[in-house]
């Protein structure tokens, strides 16, 4: 099945500081990837989509300021949470999908795990 | 629009008992539906999809659902429960696909020997 990797797999950082979280798709080109955050025992709310060379899709409610999203390349997209602060701690949750053959799914990756101090 | 409601934040169940998780569903369109698993701290695995074949889906770990239009329904069951299935359970609706998916608020199933 289709793989997608984030990276780092958790990260604690001072308030201020900005931390980029990695999301690769390991072996399909993912045309579209997104982005979700999970506060403990809640469930997945979408922050973004994003397509491989355009400007990501934020949906309302999140600051296009505070999270930057890259999708550079059909196998790399980096979300970069700016000046953090504690409220932003919280599981950040990557998937990727394609439009190629028949793939009709998203593949989640293993989560990012931020905690800001 | 599209939004999926999970009925019961918690189900318990005994080992070797069955298990049913409710999911309905609203969308404009013929929805695409899943089912995924979520292990503490970690990402979601894929149960099972719906993707407008048949309407009975079997997925991994013995998991099956029917999709109902009538009854805009997509619940989830396993005859027999393992303590292995203890987990979060999250159904969730597309419009397709790869597309934008809007998920339930998850069920937290528990399993008693």
């Amino acid at each position: 099945g289709a793989v997608v990797s984030q990276h780092p797999s958790w990260v604690i950082c001072k308030s201020g500081t900005s931390v980029k979280i990695e999301c690769r798709s390991l072996d399909f080109q993912a045309t579209t990837m997104f982005w979700y955050r999970q506060f403990p025992k809640q469930s997945l709310m979408l922050m973004a989509t994003s397509n491989e060379g355009s400007k990501a899709t934020y949906e309302q409610g999140v600051e296009k300021d505070k999270f930057l999203i890259n999708h550079a390349s059909l196998t790399l997209s980096t979300l970069t949470v700016t000046s953090a602060h504690p409220e932003d701690s919280s599981f950040y949750i990557c998937s990727a999908s394609s439009l190629a053959g028949s793939m009709n799914e998203q593949f989640f990756g293993p989560g990012t795990r931020l905690t800001v101090l | 629009a599209q939004s999926v409601t999970q009925l019961g934040s918690h189900v318990s169940v005994s080992e070797g008992a069955l298990v049913l998780l409710r999911c309905n569903y609203s969308s404009s369109v013929p929805p695409y539906l899943f089912w995924y698993v979520q292990y503490p701290n970690q990402g979601l695995q894929l149960l099972l999809k719906y993707t407008s074949a048949a309407t009975l889906v079997k997925g991994i770990n013995g998991f099956e659902a029917e999709f109902k239009k009538s009854e805009t329904s997509f619940h989830l069951t396993k005859p027999s429960a393992h303590m292995s299935d203890a987990a979060e359970y999250f159904c969730a609706v597309s419009t397709g696909g790869g597309n934008k998916l809007t998920f339930g608020t998850g069920t937290q199933l528990k399993v008693e020997l």
